[in-house]
């Protein structure tokens, strides 16, 4: 699987905007952009998934760079359940999981 | 709708004991279907995914071992546990096939203490 680079951890006030940012300069044509959150003591949750189009659903929106070689995870308005750990991955059959990035969300 | 159910949610189980954990997926016809590990404070480890019944796939070498024996069944298992099998173990399932647009969608996960 083509490897991500993430920052290790990011913060962020509630209510504020929050971008997460994720590099995969070894992406292929084929692969998807996902990305994927874990809160404490749970299992990972979906998140948001592109190829090569902006994406938006009720969760998040997703940026992709026209080169492919980067996306970003939008969180509009950050609320503390947001806290947790996000990857983003790149998958064919099986999805690879990095170290991901951890937001801090401060009331 | 979709469901994923995995079991047992706890065990604590002696060093050199059996294990079985059970997933079933409802809903859905065909999944592929995975088993991941994460060790305390580490990332996710896939340890094995199947594309269908009988069909496993081994990431990482080690004394566990998983079986389809139905489309909507996959078991994790293992003969004698050491102590760097604890973790917390999670069942996920995907759409079928070779598509990177699948997305997978995980259980509830396990948690077990080798002591």
């Amino acid at each position: 699987d083509a490897k991500t680079t993430q920052p290790n951890s990011m913060e962020s006030n509630e209510e504020e905007p929050v971008h997460l940012p994720c590099n995969h300069s070894t992406i292929s044509g084929t692969d998807y952009i996902h990305w994927y959150r874990q809160l404490p003591s749970q299992g990972p949750e979906y998140v948001i998934h592109g190829l090569t189009s902006n994406v938006n659903n009720r969760m998040a929106s997703l940026a992709i760079a026209e080169d492919r070689k980067s996306s970003t995870l939008i969180l509009h308005r950050a609320t503390l359940r947001d806290a947790a750990v996000y990857y983003c991955i790149l998958g064919y059959s099986t999805l690879t999981f990095g170290k991901g990035t951890m937001l801090l969300v401060s009331p | 709708s979709q469901t994923i159910h995995q079991w047992p949610a706890t065990l604590v189980q002696p060093v050199g004991s059996p294990l079985s954990l059970e997933c079933t997926v409802e809903g859905t016809s065909n999944p592929n279907l995975y088993w991941y590990r994460q060790a305390a404070g580490r990332g996710l480890q896939l340890l094995f995914y199947s594309v269908g019944i009988g069909q496993i796939s081994s990431e990482v070498p080690q004394n566990l071992s998983a079986s389809r024996p139905q489309d909507r069944q996959f078991i994790l298992s293992s003969k004698k546990l050491l102590l760097s099998d604890s973790g917390f173990y999670l069942c996920a399932w995907g759409g079928g096939g070779y598509y990177s647009g699948n997305t997978i969608y995980f259980g509830e996960g396990s948690w077990l203490t080798v002591v």
